[in-house]
């Protein structure tokens, strides 16, 4: 059964930062690109980041370029998103995401990341 | 960027009816995909590519549309389909959603 689990959502200042992770299981993760994609309260779906199946290429939104980084360790079968910088406009939840193109197969049940003083 | 703009943003629909939605992009593309998603859970792929099934996605989904215009049609709306629905193009980072449509019980 395929299964992705996201953690490292929190609470956290303006300007500060957060790592997220997504544990996966269920497939054999080297074979497909990954996605961060996140909804804001009462917003649609974003996508924020991909990486590719080796991890040389990544994407991001333009909104987070700069400030977010997508990562991955294929030994581990784990995904990551650095946040730094974050902003009350980050709020939201967090969801990983496989896929063997662009499209997301199977998602997480996310994880909420609240900017907040 | 490539824009998707959604129709409508919502619909009531009674068990039973057929409901279609509408998906237009601001540019030609090839990749288009449908989103179910439902409060509090995992959004779900039920189209990929415009025309072609997850799998397990029931036939009553179907997708179509070429080049800038693309549709959802559910043929025979049941209760567990009221949900929110969004198209998605990924031709072409950053890859991009439209606005979405609540399909709502009537």
């Amino acid at each position: 059964e395929v299964q992705l689990v996201e953690s490292g959502g929190d609470l956290v200042q303006p300007g500060g930062s957060l790592r997220l992770s997504c544990a996966v299981s269920g497939f054999t993760f080297s074979n497909y690109y990954m996605s961060w994609l996140r909804q804001a309260p009462g917003k649609g779906l974003e996508w924020v980041a991909n990486i590719a199946k080796d991890g040389s290429e990544k994407y991001y939104v333009d909104s987070v370029k700069g400030r977010f980084t997508i990562s991955r360790d294929n030994a581990d079968n784990s995904l990551y998103l650095q946040m730094n910088s974050l902003r009350a406009e980050d709020t939201a939840v967090y969801y990983c995401a496989r896929g063997a193109g662009w499209e997301s197969d199977h998602w997480g049940q996310g994880t909420l990341v609240t900017v907040s003083s | 960027d490539i824009q998707m703009t959604q129709s409508p943003s919502s619909l009531s629909a009674s068990v039973g009816d057929r409901v279609t939605i509408t998906c237009r992009a601001s540019q030609i593309i090839r990749y288009l995909n449908w989103y179910q998603v439902k409060p509090g859970k995992a959004p779900n792929l039920l189209i990929y590519g415009a025309a072609n099934f997850q799998s397990g996605v029931p036939s009553r989904f179907s997708g179509s549309g070429s080049g800038t215009d693309f549709s959802l049609t559910i043929s025979s709306l049941q209760p567990e389909d009221f949900a929110t629905y969004y198209c998605q193009q990924s031709d072409s980072a950053p890859l991009t959603f439209g606005g979405g449509t609540k399909v709502e019980i009537k």
